[in-house]
């Protein structure tokens, strides 16, 4: 069952750039990873999506190595909104063991 | 459409009685899945329906909580005998995929106060 470690917080300051990995050592092969943020008293949001190596959209990159054991979710110049509590999400449609990481707090400062 | 709803936004309720909530579903989303989440904790997975196929119900916590899908759409998780310990904000989200892993949208949750 795929298990998801994060880091617990971490720090920066506006404009710069942020990278947040995941470790998933027994990630299965049918799984794919997704990335989430949550605001105080809302649910989470989805920020991206991947398989295997590297995936952009408009707000963030996802890098997958081969192994696909970790990723890393990169922020690109983050602002004071981004301040949110981020995670690491390991499954499959048909799989109903969703784990969702602890989460990382990143807390960006002016 | 609108996005995913849940209903109430907020109950409080005394120990030993029984809760209902419930959930909407984004418009053509087959599959939705329930999360619990304690104060300043991460996400519990709990049950995940996909269509009209029967859930797996492993990950509910305890004989007390039970959830359905009716017509493959609005859905409702019930606690009997409610415990303290089951105060948290549920949530709920919708996705449309049916291969891989779709993203999920999520709705408000609703914030359960057990007295």
């Amino acid at each position: 069952l795929a298990k998801t470690t994060q880091p617990i917080s971490m720090d920066s300051y506006e404009g710069q750039e942020v990278n947040i990995t995941c470790s998933h050592n027994n990630i299965a092969t049918n799984d794919y990873i997704t990335w989430y943020q949550q605001f105080p008293s809302q649910g989470p949001r989805f920020i991206i999506q991947g398989y295997k190596t590297k995936v952009t959209n408009e707000v963030a990159s996802l890098f997958i190595p081969a192994d696909r054991k970790s990723s890393t979710l990169s922020l690109p110049r983050v602002s004071l909104s981004d301040t949110a509590v981020y995670y690491c999400l390991v499954g499959a449609y048909n799989n109903n063991d969703m784990r969702f990481g602890a989460g990382t707090r990143l807390t960006v400062k002016p | 459409g609108a996005g995913v709803s849940q209903s109430p936004s907020n109950k409080v309720t005394e120990k030993g009685k029984d809760v209902e909530l419930r959930c909407d579903p984004i418009s053509g989303h087959t599959a939705l899945y329930w999360y619990r989440q304690s104060l300043g904790q991460g996400l519990e997975f709990l049950i995940y329906f996909q269509g009209n196929s029967a859930p797996d119900k492993s990950g509910l916590p305890s004989d007390r909580f039970s959830a359905e899908r009716t017509g493959g759409s609005v859905s409702t998780l019930t606690i009997q005998r409610t415990q303290q310990e089951d105060s948290a904000v549920y949530l709920c989200a919708s996705s449309a995929t049916t291969s891989g892993l779709g993203a999920q949208y999520f709705g408000p949750g609703t914030r359960l106060l057990v007295l």
